[in-house]
């Protein structure tokens, strides 16, 4: 699978957008980006995933770029309770695919 | 909607006593089921996967076992527990086999050896 790469920590108003970058430059065509985030303590919660279009779900919006080599999660709104780790991850396509998560990115919503 | 548990949330055992801790998913049929292990500053790993009843895959070796009685019943186990086997331990569901369909996580159980 294509490693990512993620800023180690951002931080977001409450009310803003929150937009969270992603690299993953030597990510194949058969190949998806998903999104998870995990709050401390709780298990990861998926929140989006995508090949090459964008996709937007009632929780947050995907955008890949053109060249797919890197995407940003965006929270519309985000609020306190967003305050997690979001880990980026590219899986290869097929069957019986494991999830491997990096050090991804805290981050911090502030009132 | 479907829903996945785990119990319990928080387990400790002493070095070499028996383990088993469950996970069951709701509002599906015939999902894949995975256990995961969460290690403090190592990240996620796969320990099993299985794709229908009593059809379980091993990822690593190890003092750990997994079985599938029911189509929405996993459980993860072992005879002896080593410190080693200390961490936080996650089942997932999926409702099909490929990558285009997302794993979802339950709560977890953290799991101390003493």
């Amino acid at each position: 699978d294509a490693k990512t790469t993620q800023p180690t920590s951002m931080d977001c108003a409450e009310g803003r957008a929150a937009n969270l970058p992603c690299n993953h430059s030597t990510i194949s065509g058969n190949e998806y980006v998903y999104w998870y985030r995990q709050i401390h303590s709780q298990g990861p919660q998926y929140i989006i995933h995508g090949l090459k279009n964008n996709e937007t779900n009632e929780m947050a919006s995907l955008i890949i770029t053109e060249d797919r080599k890197s995407s940003t999660l965006i929270l519309p709104h985000a609020t306190l309770r967003d305050t997690a780790v979001y880990y980026c991850i590219v899986v290869r396509g097929g069957s019986n695919y494991k999830l491997t998560f990096g050090k991804g990115t805290l981050l911090t919503v502030n009132p | 909607s479907q829903t996945i548990h785990q119990w319990p949330a928080t387990l400790v055992q002493p070095v070499g006593s028996p383990l088993s801790l469950e996970c069951t998913v709701e509002g599906t049929s015939n999902p894949n089921l995975y256990w995961y292990r969460q290690a403090a500053g190592r990240g996620l790993q796969l320990l099993f996967y299985s794709v229908g009843i009593g059809q379980i895959s091993s990822e690593v070796p190890q003092n750990l076992s997994a079985s599938r009685p029911q189509d929405r019943q996993f459980i993860l186990s072992s005879k002896k527990l080593l410190l080693s086997d200390s961490g936080f331990y996650l089942c997932a569901w999926a409702a099909g086999h490929n990558s285009n369909q997302p794993q979802h996580f339950g709560d977890g159980t953290r799991l101390s050896i003493l």
